[in-house]
């Protein structure tokens, strides 16, 4: 069964510091990685997403994830953080095959100071 | 277009009683997936459905909880004897095609469940 770990469930950065978010998984066979964010009382929304066709995945709003296999992680980047990037992140990952559920890490919640 | 929708936004009930939550994916997705999200969590899956049938209901928690999808659009999910620990916001999300792990699910708003 996969399953993903993100570290860190509070990050607090400046207004225009590096984001980092970070999400390591747990797997036998190489998944499909998402992190996705939610902002207060809307819907999760898909921010980007590993499907093996590239390491290095841009996603919206400047956000990008680099799957790196032999440390079993999926860190979440944005160079510059901006205030309308202060939102609740999930890791998620699924299965290759006959394996579409996602299971998701347990968040981490951005605050950016102004 | 219009993207997943869930009614209601919250419901409140007592212990005991029997609740549904419905869920209208975006048209033309053949699965249908609902989550639960307990409070500091992220969300567990509960039940997936490809057209009318239920794929995979390893997630419900016991057979108080049952979910339709009768005409492979709507959903239901019905959770009886509800419980104290039941409280939690219910997400529900489509997918195109469901039939590979790497489709992009979208998520409705959520139903808040608060159980007195």
């Amino acid at each position: 069964a996969q399953s993903v770990t993100q570290l860190g469930s509070h990050v607090s950065v400046s207004e225009g510091a590096l984001v980092l978010l970070r999400c390591n998984y747990s797997s036998s066979v190489p998944p499909y990685l998402f992190w996705y964010v939610q902002y207060p009382n809307q819907g999760l929304q898909l921010l980007l997403k590993y499907t093996s066709a590239a390491t290095l995945v841009k996603g919206i709003n400047g956000f990008e994830a680099e799957f790196k296999k032999s440390e079993t992680s999926f860190h979440l980047t944005k160079p510059s953080a901006h205030m309308s990037d202060a939102a609740e992140y999930f890791c998620a990952v699924s299965g290759r095959s006959n394996d579409y559920k996602l299971s998701f890490g347990a968040g981490t919640t951005v605050t950016v100071r102004a | 277009g219009a993207g997943v929708s869930q009614t209601p936004s919250n419901k409140v009930t007592e212990k005991g009683k029997y609740v549904e939550l419905r869920c209208d994916p975006i048209s033309g997705h053949t699965a249908l997936y609902w989550y639960r999200q307990s409070l500091g969590q992220g969300p567990e899956f509960l039940i997936y459905f490809q057209g009318t049938g239920a794929a995979d209901d390893s997630g419900l928690p016991n057979d108080r909880f049952f979910a339709v999808r009768p005409e492979g659009s709507v959903s239901t999910l019905k959770i009886q004897r509800t419980e104290r620990g039941d409280s939690a916001v219910y997400l529900c999300a489509s997918s195109l095609l469901g039939i590979t792990g790497g489709d992009e699910q979208f998520f409705g708003p959520g139903t808040r469940l608060t159980v007195l």
